[in-house]
C-alpha cells in the first residue's frame, strides 16, 4: 500500500523559509509512471494546488506561487520537497503532498495523499 | 485560470435520501474534472475522476456526471459516513493549472 509522509518544521516566522520533505514508502517515484505534487489548505478554507514533480525533476507551478516555490526530487531517498520562500501569515495551512494518477501530467487528479502537515506563520 | 464554483454551500439532507452537489466551470474542461471527499482532521479522499469514473474502492452509491462547464456529484443513498465536504477539481488547464472549487458542505438533515 503506498504511503505518503510530510515531515518538517511546523512554525515559521514572516520573511523565513518553509521546508517540507514528502517520503513515499510503499512504491517507488524512480518507476517514472506518476507525477508528484503538493497541495495546501489554508485553516477553514478550501485547496490549492502549490505544484507537481516528475522523477526527472521537471515541475510545474502555480503561476500564483512560482516566484516563491521551489520543489524538488532526491530519487534516493524516495523523497520530494517544497520550499516556500519570503512566508508571512497568508501562507499558514496544511501543507499536503499526493500522488497524480496513472497517466502522467494529463492524469491531474489525486488519488493518495499524505495526512498533512500544519504550518504556521507567527509575525 | 479557471474558475470552479460550487453550490450549494451546504446541503441538509436526511440519511437515506440522495444528494447532488453541482460544479460549474468558468470555461470548457472538457471531462478533466475530479471529486474528492473531506472529513475534519483528514486528507482529501479521491471519489470521482474523468467526471464520472469512480476511483478504486468507492461505493456505486457516488456517481459522477457532466462534461465541458457542468458537472454533478450525486450519493444515492446517503449513509451517516457521507457526511463530509466535497471538493471539485479540474486538472484540464495546463498552464495555467489545476484548480479546485471552495467546496459543498454536506450535513446531515
Amino acid at each position: 500500500q503506498l504511503q505518503l509522509q510530510e515531515s518538517g518544521p511546523g512554525l515559521r516566522k514572516s520573511s523565513e523559509t518553509l521546508s517540507l520533505t514528502c517520503t513515499v514508502s510503499g512504491g517507488s517515484i524512480n518507476s517514472g509512471s506518476f507525477y508528484w505534487g503538493w497541495i495546501r489548505q489554508p485553516p477553514g478554507q478550501g485547496l490549492e494546488w502549490i505544484g507537481t514533480i516528475y522523477y526527472s525533476g521537471s515541475t510545474y507551478y502555480n503561476p500564483s506561487l512560482k516566484s516563491r516555490v521551489t520543489i524538488s526530487v532526491d530519487r534516493s531517498k524516495n523523497q520530494f520537497s517544497l520550499k516556500l520562500s519570503s512566508v508571512t501569515a497568508a501562507d499558514t495551512a496544511v501543507y499536503y503532498c499526493a500522488r497524480h494518477g496513472d497517466g502522467g501530467f494529463s492524469s491531474g487528479w489525486y488519488d493518495y495523499w499524505g495526512q498533512g502537515t500544519l504550518v504556521t506563520v507567527s509575525s | 485560470e479557471i474558475v470552479m464554483t460550487q453550490s450549494p454551500a451546504t446541503l441538509s439532507v436526511s440519511p437515506g435520501e440522495r444528494a447532488t452537489l453541482s460544479c460549474r466551470a468558468s470555461q470548457s474542461v472538457n471531462s478533466n474534472l475530479a471529486w474528492y471527499q473531506q472529513k475534519p482532521g483528514q486528507a482529501p479522499r479521491l471519489l470521482i475522476y474523468g467526471a464520472s469514473t469512480r476511483a478504486t474502492g468507492i461505493p456505486a452509491r457516488f456517481s459522477g456526471s457532466g462534461s465541458g462547464t457542468e458537472f454533478t456529484l450525486t450519493i444515492s443513498s446517503l449513509q451517516s459516513e457521507d457526511f463530509a465536504v466535497y471538493y471539485c477539481q479540474q486538472y484540464n488547464n495546463w498552464p495555467p493549472g489545476y484548480t479546485f472549487g471552495q467546496g459543498n458542505k454536506l450535513e446531515i438533515k
